[in-house]
């Protein structure tokens, strides 16, 4: 099946700091791309939607200048978390649709960040 | 997308099936329903999704009432492997998908 993979998978920073998150398709393309955040025992959370060549779409209520997307390429999706905060401490995940007969939803492996 | 309604958790001893409902009651007529699980700390995993017709892989089955309003996601022989959170979806055009609190399952011995 397709594959997503995510980097890092885990990542730990201090206060004021931003953090690059990257979202890979490995064996497919994908014109667009989604970003979720979990929060602890909570459900995920669509945060934007990432398009290749063009800007992202984000959610009502998420930052646009905190939290930015890049779509670089066909395989790859990036999240920056800008000057972050403890409050921006979550799992990160983004997803990936191919086609195959229907449109299936790929998941990376999420990203835990905790800002300190 | 319509909005689901899942039961927040359910106990399944393993090997035994486990029927996992689902209330979509203001569902339209072009939205599918799609089942995902997430074990912990890992990405959503797609399970099976229908329109109207009910569905089996190797996964699951997935049972639609005629009158489209609920759904049962089955799991035949469940394991230990299968404690996860199950998500159900009822999503029209696009790719978006819009999560619901979903149903915590908890396989035991």
């Amino acid at each position: 099946g397709a594959v997503v993979s995510q980097h890092p998978s885990w990542v730990i920073c201090k206060s004021g700091t931003s953090v690059k998150i990257e979202c890979r398709s490995l064996d497919f393309q994908a014109t667009t791309m989604f970003w979720y955040r979990q929060f602890p025992k909570q459900s995920l959370m669509l945060m934007a939607t990432s398009n290749e060549g063009s800007k992202a779409t984000y959610e009502q209520g998420v930052e646009k200048d905190k939290f930015l997307i890049n779509h670089a390429s066909l395989t790859l999706s990036t999240l920056t978390v800008t000057s972050a905060h403890p409050e921006d401490s979550s799992f990160y995940i983004c997803s990936a649709p191919e086609t195959r007969g229907f449109d299936e939803q790929f998941f990376g492996p999420g990203t835990r960040l905790t800002v300190l | 997308d319509a909005k689901t309604t899942q039961p927040p958790s359910m106990d399944c001893a393993e090997g035994r099936a486990a029927n996992l409902p689902c209330n979509h009651s203001t569902i339209s007529g072009n939205e599918y329903v799609y089942w995902y699980r997430q074990i912990h700390s890992q990405g959503p995993q797609y399970i099976i999704h229908g329109l109207k017709n009910n569905e089996t892989n190797e996964m699951a089955s997935l049972i639609i009432t005629e009158d489209r309003k609920s759904s049962t996601l089955i799991l035949p022989h469940a394991t230990l492997r299968d404690t996860a959170v199950y998500y159900c979806i009822a999503r029209g055009g696009g790719n978006k998908l819009t999560f619901g609190t979903g149903t915590q399952l908890k396989v035991e011995l």
